[in-house]
Formats: C-alpha cells, sequence, structure tokens
C-alpha cells in the first residue's frame, strides 16, 4: 500500500537558519505529492505541490521537488523566520481515482523556530 | 470567502456516551472527508463523501462509527458509546475535486476527550 515517511520532530532552529524536512513515499503509479502546514489554532492548509516527477512546487519561500528517482519530496526553505514554527504534513495522492483519491499522510513534523 | 466549518471545537464526554460533530464545508464543494489524528499519529483516514453518498467507508475504525452528509454540505460523525481510545482531534476537509491532486481544505478540527 502507500505510505508517507518524514522525519520525526520537534525540528528546532533558529530564525535564519537552513531548514530541511526530510519526506520519502511508497506508492504504485505517479502520484501527487503535497506539503500541508497547520499553524498553531488553525486547520490545515496546503503549503504546495508537485504533480510529476521533476516538478517543484513553492510558495512562501519554501521548496520541494518531485524526486522519483529517489522518491523524495523534501521540503526547504532558505531562511526560516519564527512565523514558520508550525506543523507540516507531507502528503501523496495516488490518483487512483478511489476513496479520498487514495490520500496518505505522513505523521506530521512539528517545527519550532527560537528567535 | 468562509472555509471549512467545525462545530464544536472542543468536546469532553464520559466514556459510553455518543457524540456528534458537526462539519460545514465550502459551498459547492461536492467532496467531503473525515479524517482522525491521534496525539503523535498521522492523519487517519474514516470515510469520504461524493454529493451525499459515501463511496468508502473503508476507514471508519469500527460499527461504532457512523457518518451522513445532507444536502450536498453539512456532515455529521457520529461515534456511539465512545471509548477513551477514540480521543483524537477530528478534521473534515473539503474539496472541489475538479482536478488530480485535490487540494483539500481542512477546518479547524474537533478535539474530543473521552474520559
Amino acid at each position: 500500500g502507500n505510505s508517507v515517511t518524514q522525519m520525526e520532530g520537534p525540528v528546532t532552529l533558529s530564525e535564519e537558519a537552513f531548514l530541511t524536512i526530510n519526506c520519502t513515499y511508497t506508492a504504485t503509479g505517479y502520484p501527487s505529492l503535497f506539503w500541508y502546514v497547520q499553524y498553531p489554532g488553525e486547520g490545515l492548509q496546503l503549503l504546495l505541490k508537485a504533480t510529476k516527477a521533476d516538478d517543484k512546487g513553492s510558495n512562501k519561500g519554501f521548496e520541494a521537488t518531485y524526486r522519483k528517482e529517489t522518491t523524495s519530496f523534501h521540503l526547504e526553505k532558505g531562511s526560516v523566520q519564527v512565523s514558520d514554527s508550525a506543523v507540516y504534513f507531507c502528503a501523496l495522492s495516488d490518483n487512483s481515482g478511489g476513496g479520498a483519491d487514495g490520500l496518505t499522510f505522513g505523521k506530521g513534523t512539528h517545527l519550532i523556530i527560537q528567535p | 470567502g468562509a472555509g471549512v466549518s467545525q462545530s464544536p471545537s472542543n468536546k469532553v464526554t464520559e466514556k459510553g456516551k455518543d457524540v456528534e460533530l458537526r462539519c460545514d464545508p465550502i459551498s459547492g464543494h461536492t467532496a467531503l472527508y473525515w479524517y482522525r489524528q491521534r496525539l503523535g499519529q498521522g492523519l487517519e483516514f474514516l470515510i469520504y463523501f461524493q454529493g451525499n453518498s459515501a463511496p468508502d467507508k473503508s476507514g471508519l475504525p469500527s460499527d461504532r462509527f457512523s457518518a451522513e452528509r445532507t444536502g450536498e454540505s453539512v456532515s455529521t460523525l457520529t461515534i456511539q458509546r465512545t471509548q477513551q481510545e477514540d480521543s483524537a482531534v477530528y478534521l473534515c476537509a473539503s474539496s472541489s475535486r475538479e482536478t488530480w491532486g485535490s487540494t483539500l481544505h481542512f477546518g479547524n478540527g474537533t478535539r474530543l476527550t473521552v474520559t
């Protein structure tokens, strides 16, 4: 079956540090890949996505590149801010047309940015 | 515009009681999803509605769980005879399903605590 594995947190960084949150996946076919973010007290919201190999999703200074050869979709940001503190979820959709589009989420990574 | 609304935001109930959780999706979104997030775990898929029908109920953990949707709008998730292991955040999401790699729009969740 499909699965998403992401690094466990919490991840604690200082402001302006470089961020990488690793995400790898197992899926049949050609999934779409997503990063969702959950800020404190808010619901999950889409951060970025990529729908085919070598695509790069980007938003709010975050980037992730769909690497089919390594089945990865690592999230990166060059200089984090305190406001980036949140829980980040990597997810995939196997586009199978089945229940819930075959959406599978990782466990989430809690990111804490210290001033 | 209005996002996905869930109520109540917090619910504390005694073991054995029934609870009903409500979700108001974004207007016009035909697809509606329920997920459960236990402490330290990823998002666990429960059920998916397309319109008012639920083609995929595979994620419901037991027959104590049921869900319905009416008018292609509001959905309720009912848990009967609650158990302590039901304690979790219950998240609702909706999407328009216009394209592959559907973007889900999440509510803020209902935090259920069974004592």
